[in-house]
């Protein structure tokens, strides 16, 4: 167990439908990243906060938002669905605010399944 | 552009047997290297990383793997391997200042009894 929750673990929504994932950092982490998981794409980054501010964008859709509140826990919010956002998408958490020496640990994913 | 290669998709193995999976980095900057596990239906899980210093790093559940910058490779390895390590792995990098991890596409491992 990494320390890092995510909800909910399995969504089915229909495509046009706006969608809602949420993750809880490890405690003491101050960065959350997510990413997404598919069989095409691989692991792609998609976003990062830090302190409830966006550090890092990658490659993430317009239709894709995310936020960081003041408790640190995170929401990356998907809109106007379509069949190929059906993935796995992951919260990741490390201690500080950039790459390299930082450990980032992963949850255990949001399967989204779009119909 | 910074990438990472795993270029074995599937290994299978026969447990009890040794193992090693390769990765290789793309970038010329001092790489920071890791290795996550990802059981069926699971999250990833940090198996071993090399910021610095020796470049034989020991891991969890006995893997280990090998920094070697002429080669720039980071391979893992473990001496015997049991039925529980199937598994698929990844292999990633990150730079020094950079806010994301690039992984690479994963090597999915089969385990014979």
């Amino acid at each position: 167990d990494s320390g890092v929750t995510q909800t909910p673990k399995h969504l089915i929504t229909a495509t046009g439908q706006r969608v809602t994932l949420r993750c809880s950092p490890r405690s003491g982490d101050l960065s959350v990243y997510w990413y997404q998981q598919s069989l095409d794409q691989g692991l792609q980054f998609l976003i990062q906060y830090y302190n409830g501010e966006e550090r890092a964008k990658g490659n993430i859709l317009e239709r894709f938002s995310a936020q960081q509140f003041p408790d640190l826990h995170s929401e990356l919010n998907l809109s106007s669905l379509e069949l190929g956002d059906s993935a796995l998408y992951f919260c990741a958490s490390s201690v500080k605010s950039s790459g390299g020496q930082d450990t980032q640990y992963f949850g255990p994913g949001t399967r989204l399944t779009v119909l | 552009a910074q990438s990472v290669t795993q270029p074995d998709i599937h290994i299978t193995v026969s447990e009890g047997a040794s193992l090693e999976l390769r990765c290789n980095y793309s970038y010329g900057a001092t790489p920071y290297l890791f290795w996550y596990v990802q059981s069926p239906g699971q999250g990833l899980q940090l198996l071993l990383k090399y910021f610095s210093g020796d470049t034989l790093v020991q891991g969890i559940k006995g893997f280990e793997a090998e920094f070697k910058r002429s080669q720039s490779s980071f391979n893992l390895r473990k001496p015997s391997v049991h039925w529980s390590d199937a598994a698929e792995y990844f292999c990633a990098v990150a730079y020094s200042g950079t806010y994301k991890y690039i992984f690479g596409t994963g090597t999915r491992l089969k385990v014979l009894a």
